[in-house]
């Protein structure tokens, strides 16, 4: 079945340490986001990549870096820059051809330790 | 810039009454609409979207929704909920041809029998 995978389900993070979230998707999509969800905020753009190689930073970049060196992955990494990383996170994608429906996976809940 | 408003934060309802869920958006042009839905610790799925024509669209699990340029909302109701209809769910705005979602804060949906 084709979609969005995340993992892990769970991550925990200690001070000053950096973690990675990764997000595959074989729906064959160019673009993938990244998003942060916090209560009572809805959904927060982090990083998108439109294509392969490049991306751009959201609303709330600070603290985050991605990459995309493949069209099928796009992982997040939470840096010791960001202060408040206690977080549902998600990542989506859409073929790329425009505005289209986003397709998102199953989150990521990162807790501090 | 684009932006969501949700006015409802939480609304309560009884099984087998109907729901209706506000959303009014800020965009200068048409805009793209979509209503998601969010189970506890779940990703997004899309319940419906409006890109252009028939004002009044039909989505999954019984949903329609309404868009009026002249109110700038685009209201999500359903006749009779089900207690599975329990969930968080959110707006989205998006102008054409751009990559980017805006999101309302979301609205909880809680089913009493």
């Amino acid at each position: 079945d084709g979609g969005i995978t995340q993992s892990p389900k769970y991550l925990f993070r200690k001070e000053g340490q950096n973690v990675t979230l990764s997000c595959e998707q074989n729906l064959n999509h160019d673009a993938m986001y990244w998003y942060r969800q916090d209560p009572g905020q809805g959904l927060r753009l982090i990083y998108y990549s439109q294509i392969v190689n490049d991306f751009q930073k959201g609303d709330i970049a600070e603290g985050y870096s991605v990459s995309r060196e493949k069209k099928e992955s796009f992982p997040l990494t939470v840096t010791s820059a960001q202060k408040n990383p206690t977080a549902f996170y998600l990542c989506a994608s859409t073929p790329g051809q425009g505005q289209e429906t986003q397709y998102f996976g199953p989150g990521t809940r990162l807790l501090v330790l | 810039a684009q932006s969501v408003t949700q006015p409802d934060i939480h609304i309560t309802v009884s099984e087998g009454a109907s729901l209706e869920l506000r959303c009014n958006y800020s965009y200068g042009a048409t805009p793209y609409l979509f209503w998601y839905v969010q189970s506890p610790g779940q990703g997004l799925q899309l319940l419906l979207k409006y890109f252009s024509g028939d004002t009044l669209v039909q989505g999954i699990k019984g949903f329609e929704a309404e868009f009026k340029r002249s109110q700038s909302s685009f209201n999500l109701r359903k006749p009779s909920v089900h207690w599975s209809d329990a969930a968080e769910y959110f707006c989205a705005v998006g102008p054409s041809n751009d990559y980017k979602l805006s999101f309302g804060a979301g609205t909880t949906v809680t089913v009493r029998a």
